[in-house]
């Protein structure tokens, strides 16, 4: 079946470390987007790309860098610059040109400790 | 750029009916969709309006008013499964659309 993996499930990671969260999937779609979501909060946008070897910063990009080296995959660096990085991470995907049906992962809860 | 209002929390009786609001301040608005995450889930998309008007897709509907900056969801025949948060969002920007989430409300559906 079609979808979004994202792994792992669970991270833990010490302060001044950065950790990449992998985002895999094999629905063909054209655009993945990265998310974050604090507690009692809405998500909020991080990068997106549309295309390989393109993306564009979201609302929140300061302290993340992506890539884009395949359609499938849309790997996400929280870096040590990122000063408040516990929070519950979200990958998404749709075709270019739709605004809704984005196809979620599951996520990635990051704490930092 | 975007933002959008919606209840924090909700709560109802299993087999009723409760509508959930979202009012939006936007510009370069391509429509209002909603999502439904469980505790610790993934959101799963329920519905969407390009245009005005209620879409229906089994016991949720969905409504829009553009000239408003208004749309709610509606959930009926409310089932114990139904207690999840639930987040409108609003699409923008051309080519591949970006959403902007709501910050979600708490739907709780007691007995």
């Amino acid at each position: 079946d079609g979808g979004i993996t994202q792994s792992p499930k669970y991270l833990f990671r010490k302060e001044g470390q950065n950790v990449t969260l992998s985002c895999e999937q094999n629905l063909n779609h054209d655009a993945m987007y990265w998310y974050r979501q604090d507690p009692g909060q809405g998500l909020r946008l991080i990068y997106y790309s549309q295309i390989v070897n393109d993306f564009q910063k979201g609302d929140i990009a300061e302290g993340y860098s992506v890539s884009r080296e395949k359609k499938e995959s849309f790997p996400l660096t929280v870096t040590s610059a990122q000063k408040n990085p516990t929070a519950f991470y979200l990958c998404a995907s749709t075709q270019n040109g739709v605004n809704y049906g984005y196809t979620f992962g599951s996520g990635t809860r990051l704490t930092v400790v | 750029g975007q933002s959008l209002e919606q209840p924090s929390e909700v709560t109802a009786v299993e087999g009723a009916i409760v509508q959930i609001n979202c009012t939006y301040q936007t510009s370069g608005f391509y429509g209002l969709s909603w999502y439904q995450q469980h505790d610790g889930g993934a959101p799963t998309f329920l519905s969407y309006n390009g245009l005005d008007g209620l879409e229906e897709t089994g016991r949720f509907s969905s409504f829009l008013s553009r000239s408003d900056s208004y749309g709610y969801l509606l959930l009926q025949e409310l089932q114990m499964k139904d207690s999840a948060s639930y987040f409108c969002a609003g699409g923008t920007g051309a080519g591949s659309y970006q959403l902007t989430f709501g910050k979600g409300t708490k739907l709780s559906v007691i007995p």
